[in-house]
């Protein structure tokens, strides 16, 4: 069984200023990682992914996010937030699902505000 | 990247009718697709695994001859909600998997209200 926990529901920021979203997992397998942003009514558009290569991850917009196996972690971060980036944003944890597809789970999200 | 077309984004219907939902892989053949709903405020839960040219399965609690999915060709997948109700508005997300299976590609979400 695999979960996600995202540890903040709102997080707020100057614009500016870094970024930290908090995101721990469990999985039974070797996990595969994702953050996803969804903007208000739109789909979601991935940030960035990891796949059991490089343990530090950098996605677009600026983000990069660290897998940490000791603390089962995967945080979200960028150094200096713009008013664009103010959205909801989704850690995802994948499993292998039947025929070799990959069933997502996702955490209960982050709103992140950017305060001008 | 993959592009996945869902269709309408927005839809309002009667209560009682039911409304078809449209999930495309516009450049790639998916064999699996994925059907969600978010509540609002929440995260994004799992309703059904779909595969093409077999029947769908369904997560807990998702009553199948309600939520009828049909995934005949490897780029469509549809998701009938059946004599809706009020409590099936919501934002419904499809999305499928690419190349390798190392990244879903999600759909722009249709936002169904039922009146």
């Amino acid at each position: 069984a695999q979960s996600v926990t995202q540890l903040d529901s709102h997080v707020s920021v100057s614009e500016g200023t870094p970024v930290l979203l908090r995101c721990n997992y469990s999985s039974s397998y070797s996990p595969s990682l994702f953050w996803y942003v969804q903007h208000p009514n739109k789909g979601l558009q991935l940030l960035l992914k990891y796949t059991s290569a490089a343990t530090l991850v950098k996605g677009i917009n600026g983000f990069e996010a660290e897998f940490k196996k000791s603390e089962t972690s995967f945080h979200l971060t960028k150094p200096s937030a713009h008013m664009s980036d103010a959205a909801e944003y989704f850690c995802v944890v994948s499993d292998i699902y039947g025929f070799g597809n990959e069933k997502l789970t996702f955490g209960t999200g982050t709103r992140l505000t950017i305060i001008p | 990247g993959a592009v996945v077309s869902q269709h309408p984004s927005r839809v309002i219907c009667k209560s009682g009718t039911s409304v078809k939902i449209e999930c495309r892989s516009l450049d790639f053949q998916a064999t699996t697709m994925f059907w969600y709903r978010q509540f609002p405020k929440q995260s994004l839960m799992l309703m059904a695994t779909s595969n093409e040219g077999s029947k769908a399965t369904y997560e807990q609690g998702v009553e199948k001859d309600k939520f009828l999915i049909n995934h005949a060709s490897l780029t469509l997948s549809t998701l009938t909600v059946t004599s809706a109700h009020p409590e099936d508005s919501s934002f419904y997300i499809c999305s499928a998997d690419g190349t390798a299976n190392t990244e879903a590609f999600f759909g722009q979400g249709t936002r169904l209200t039922v009146v």
